[in-house]
């Protein structure tokens, strides 16, 4: 069965600094991996799709890399703004049961302070 | 264009009620989705549709449960005799329809149960 991890579970940083949030995967046959914003009462916002065979996404000041064989993926922020604050989540399309779904980890709750 | 959206945005209903949430996807997306969002479970998949057929079902709780979509497009999540402990924030999803797509999410419908 597919588990997915996130570390750290919070995390409070001042603004401008660069953040890394992890994700990790016990299963490595997987279709893509997703990346996910969520805001106080809100839904997910994608932020980034990597497919299986990529290593790595990067729109704007977000980088998305993915190491699929030890089961790893991290999510880079840079300069981080008040803005970045709200629940970042990612999730795995298994290979295993057809890839119909998404499993998703806990998430890291991520606050940017001024 | 238009995203998914999801209706009613909040739902109070008393104790072995019926509810129905709704959710049409965006246009032209084959796959739907929906999740399931509480405090204690995190995020989890409830049921796959592709255009009308559900092949994989495998995430509904109970046969209190259950869905349908219609013309390829809209979908219904019907709950039978509510329990406490459906009470969750229900999320739709929708994608093109390969396993390699990304998964767009509605707003959730929020669902209490008194």
């Amino acid at each position: 069965k597919q588990e997915v991890t996130q570390i750290p579970a919070a995390l409070s940083v001042p603004e401008g600094e660069n953040l890394v949030l992890n994700c990790s995967f016990t299963d490595s046959a997987i279709y893509n991996l997703q990346w996910f914003r969520q805001d106080p009462g809100k839904g997910l916002t994608s932020l980034l799709l990597i497919q299986s065979s990529q290593r790595e996404q990067t729109s704007g000041r977000l980088n998305a890399s993915l190491d699929k064989s030890s089961g790893r993926s991290t999510l880079y922020i840079a300069a981080s703004q008040p803005g970045d604050s709200a629940t970042y989540l990612c999730a795995v399309r298994a290979v295993t049961g057809g890839g119909n779904k998404l499993t998703f980890g806990t998430g890291t709750q991520l606050k940017v302070e001024l | 264009g238009a995203g998914v959206s999801q209706s009613p945005s909040n739902k109070v209903t008393e104790k072995g009620k019926d509810v129905e949430l709704r959710c049409d996807p965006i246009s032209g997306h084959t796959a739907l989705y929906w999740y399931r969002q509480s405090l204690g479970q995190g995020l989890e998949f409830l049921i796959y549709f592709q255009g009308n057929s559900a092949p994989d079902k495998s995430g509904l709780p109970s046969d209190r449960f259950s869905a349908e979509r219609t013309g390829g497009s809209v979908s219904t999540l019907t709950i039978q005799r509510t329990q406490q402990e459906d009470s969750a924030v229900y999320l739709c999803a929708s994608s093109p329809g390969t396993q390699r797509n990304e998964q767009f999410f509605g707003p959730g419908t929020r669902l209490t149960v008194l």
